[in-house]
Formats: structure tokens, sequence, C-alpha cells
């Protein structure tokens, strides 16, 4: 089985500041990794997909990087609705597709 | 408007049966596959498997597979997820979720998102 380690598992961060949470897959995934917001109480939305790629209608302020073993996604100026939970997901090879633990973002 | 549509809450007894459902509208429902993924209460995200409209063809997580059965009619665009005898540890929100596919890299993502169905299991 692929394991996906996320750090940290919270962050606090003052509005403004710049957020990176780490995804570390036990083997090597290629690009085959996504990025999802959840707010509370909602469904996850799609950020980022193929490790670098921003979805459609997603501010510029969410950027992933990465490939291989190690990933990276960053919010470069946090702003008050960034408030989530947010979870990378790899799915290199089926049926094995897994979630990272999640990392819970609090403004502080 | 592109949505999935998702069955409304259910309260079960353990050892029951039950199956939701997921509408696909707004878009070639047999163009995507449908997931479908477990968050239990305060808990993170469990993709539990997926499935082609198109053909019915299923993959499970290893961890789901003989546990949940998922099923599909194209022809009225709504995917299944369904259990024959309900657990307490069964408790927990399932979302499906549109699965695009690129078929010449491999690479796909969950890019829609239904609200969620909340299944209880309590004696």
């Amino acid at each position: 089985d692929i394991q996906m380690t996320q750090s940290p598992s919270s962050l606090s961060a003052s509005v403004g500041d710049r957020v990176t949470i780490t995804c570390q897959a036990s083997q090597d995934i290629s690009n085959y990794l996504n990025w999802y917001q959840q707010k509370p109480g909602k469904a996850p939305k799609l950020l980022i997909y193929d490790a670098s790629n921003l979805e459609t209608g997603v501010p510029s302020r969410f950027s992933g990087s990465g490939s291989g073993t190690d990933f990276t996604f960053t919010i470069s100026s946090l702003q008050p609705e960034d408030i989530a939970t947010y979870y990378c997901q790899q799915y290199d090879n089926l049926p094995q597709v897994t979630f990272g633990q999640g990392t819970r973002l609090e403004i502080k | 408007e592109v949505q999935l549509v998702q069955s409304g809450a259910e309260v079960k007894k353990p050892g029951e049966s039950l199956r939701i459902s997921c509408k696909g509208s707004g878009y070639s429902f047999t163009s995507y596959w449908i997931s479908w993924v477990r968050q239990m209460p305060g808990k993170g995200l469990e993709w539990m498997g997926r499935i082609d409209p198109s053909d019915s063809y299923t993959n499970y997580s290893p961890s789901f597979q003989g546990h949940v059965t998922i099923s599909a009619d194209k022809s009225i665009s709504t995917a299944y997820l369904q259990w024959s005898s309900l657990k307490a540890s069964d408790t927990a929100m399932y979302y499906c979720a549109r699965t695009h596919i690129v078929v010449v890299t491999a690479h796909w993502y969950f890019d829609l998102w239904g609200r969620g169905t909340l299944v209880t299991v309590s004696s």
C-alpha cells in the first residue's frame, strides 16, 4: 500500500501569511497527486490536480509542486476564507487510492 | 447546472440494508466515473471505490471490498452505494464525487462533489 504522510496535522497562521503543507508518499507516485479543500460542514473541493495544475476558478494564491515522493501545497497570502482542512490524495495504482490525514488550518 | 444530488440522511439499525443514491445532471453521466468517499465523524477522507457508468465496471478499495456494493443506472444518471447488513461502524458521511479521467495520461481527479449523505447506524 502507498502511504501518504501529510504535515503538519494542524496549522495556525495570520492573514497574509504564506502557508505551506507537505505530503510525502511512501513510494514514487510521479505526479499522481491532487489537493482538496474542505470547509466545515461542506463537501471537499478540488484545488490542485496533477500536483501543480490549478483547477479552473480557484484563486491563484493556491499552488502545488512536487513529483515522485515529495509534494508541497502553498497558499501565498492567507485569507480568512481559507480556513478549512486540506487533503492531499494519490491515485498511482488503482485500487490503491489514498488521502493524506488532512491539515486543519486556522487563523491566528 | 452541473451537479451531483445525493439522497437524504438515513437512520438505520444494525443488520439492516441500505442503498443511497447520487444523481448527476448537467453533464454526460457516462463520460465520467463516480467515486464514493467515506468520512467518519471527525475524521479524514477515505476512498471506497468507483464505477464507470458507461459499463458499470467497478474498482473497490481493499478496505471496503466485500462490505459495500457500488452500482449505477445510466438510464437515469444515478449511481448507488449499498450495504446488505449495516454495522454501527458504518456511521459516517458518504460523498459521491465525479471522477474526471484523462485517458492519455492516466491522470484523474474528483472535480465535482455531492453534498453528502449522512448515514447513522444505531440500535
